[in-house]
């Protein structure tokens, strides 16, 4: 156990429908990431939370969001889901607001949109 | 865009001998570098990492070098055992977030 929480840990959902996934991170985190793996692409990076703001984001479509919440939990919001929008979606968690020290993840929540 | 990258999608190595994966990274300004584990079902795991003042480190049966001139990156895993068995990713980190390579698939040969 790492001691980063998502959940669920798979998803079915169907094509036009909104889902949410949720991350704990390890206690004392204050930085929550989250990344798409797809089967034929790597851990693309979505986005970066530090204590509640948002503070950085990567290649994350405008259908998608998320926030953190002041007991530092973080929600990724999948809407309008397409075919395409199957993945892993990890979240970690770091102690500082910087990746110099690596991250920590969780086990993935597998989302199957059919 | 983001291109840290393997050379080998797939590895296939003998159980007892020594795996060596590489990786090269296109990002000058990357300072440090991380090499992860995937096992199947499971989210990547730290292995080992570098900073870019040195060109060697070693773990535990893990070492990984850096070649900041041509701009690569290897993992070496001795004696090299089953449970290695998972896709590795290399990673480097040129400011705020972690940039993962596409992975090598490590597989163990009986």
């Amino acid at each position: 156990d790492s001691g980063v929480t998502q959940t669920p840990k798979h998803l079915i959902t169907a094509t036009g429908q909104r889902v949410t996934l949720r991350c704990s991170p390890r206690s004392g985190d204050l930085s929550v990431y989250w990344y798409q793996q797809s089967l034929d692409q790597g851990l693309q990076f979505l986005i970066h939370y530090y204590n509640g703001e948002e503070r950085a984001k990567g290649n994350i479509l405008e259908r998608f969001s998320a926030q953190q919440f002041p007991d530092l939990h973080s929600e990724l919001n999948l809407s309008s889901l397409e075919l395409g929008d199957s993945a892993l979606y990890f979240c970690a968690s770091s102690a500082s607001g910087d990746s110099s020290y690596g991250y920590t993840f969780g086990s993935g929540t597998r989302l199957t949109v059919v | 865009g983001e291109s840290v990258g393997l050379h080998l999608p797939t590895l296939s190595v003998q159980e007892g001998d020594n795996s060596i994966i590489n990786c090269a990274y296109s990002n000058s300004a990357s300072d440090y570098f991380i090499w992860y584990k995937q096992e199947s079902g499971k989210g990547p795991q730290f292995i080992i990492d570098i900073r870019s003042n040195m060109d060697k480190r070693q773990g535990q049966r893990v070492t990984v070098l850096l070649n900041k001139t041509v701009k690569h990156l290897s993992l070496q895993i001795a004696a090299t055992q089953p449970g290695d068995s998972a896709v590795y990713f290399c990673a480097e980190v040129p400011d705020d977030k972690i940039i993962f390579g596409k992975g090598t698939r490590l597989h163990i040969l009986p």
